[in-house]
């Protein structure tokens, strides 16, 4: 079975703190991909990277980093959290073929308080 | 225009009936195409595979026409476990590109 995992299922932090996500996978996919879900938005792209140390700009990368030093584990980053950045955020990943299906962990939801 | 667009929802439909959603893409080059599901509060999770010359997984239907840029999903015979919220996803480089999803209730 293919598992990707999310290091926390909710959070609660403050503005301004600097709030790690980070996503485990263990099918040795090269894609992955961080989204946002907001409701009446649906998932939106942050960012998604296709190979170590490889990154690109999804839709709404602003306020976001990423890092990703090993193949396995894709890391987000908010340099200084909002309100509005309180969502869910759903981690996921995929072979680099087109055709193949992305697996989704269970998801973070965060609260920026 | 949005990249993937899908038919508002929410749909409330009787046990049984027959249910079409509707999806448009506007990148012609897009490779790969796919219906997610997602139940509330859960992960997105595949539904099935859309291909060029169509195809059916039991009471699901996937269509696909290239021409128009255009997807759709049929189920027939609805279920209550049918209930839950249908995406659609388009596949474009390495990116996957998902529509806002359609909310289908399925009501005894």
């Amino acid at each position: 079975d293919v598992k990707v995992t999310q290091s926390s299922r909710y959070l609660v932090k403050r503005t301004g703190e600097k709030v790690f996500l980070e996503c485990v996978q263990d099918m040795d996919h090269e894609n992955m991909f961080w989204y946002r879900q907001d409701p009446g938005l649906g998932l939106r792209l942050i960012y998604f990277s296709y190979d170590v140390k490889m990154k690109e700009k999804g839709d709404i990368p602003e306020g976001y980093s990423v890092s990703r030093e090993k193949k396995e584990r894709f890391s987000l980053i908010l340099e200084s959290a909002s309100t509005n950045q309180t969502s869910m955020y759903l981690c996921a990943s995929s072979l680099q073929f087109a055709g193949t299906e992305a697996f989704f962990g269970q998801g973070t939801r965060l609260t920026v308080v | 225009r949005k990249e993937v667009e899908q038919d508002p929802g929410p749909f409330n439909v009787p046990e049984g009936a027959t249910v079409a959603f509707n999806c448009t893409y506007s990148n012609s080059a897009s490779q790969s195409f796919f219906w997610y599901r997602q139940d509330c509060r859960k992960e997105p999770k595949l539904l099935m595979s859309v291909y060029s010359s169509g195809n059916e997984d039991g009471r699901f239907t996937a269509q696909l026409n290239r021409a128009s840029q255009y997807i759709s999903l049929l189920i027939r015979d609805s279920k209550l476990s049918d209930s839950a919220t249908y995406l659609c996803v388009v596949k474009d480089g390495g990116k996957l590109i998902f529509g806002q999803g359609t909310e289908l209730s399925v009501k005894p």
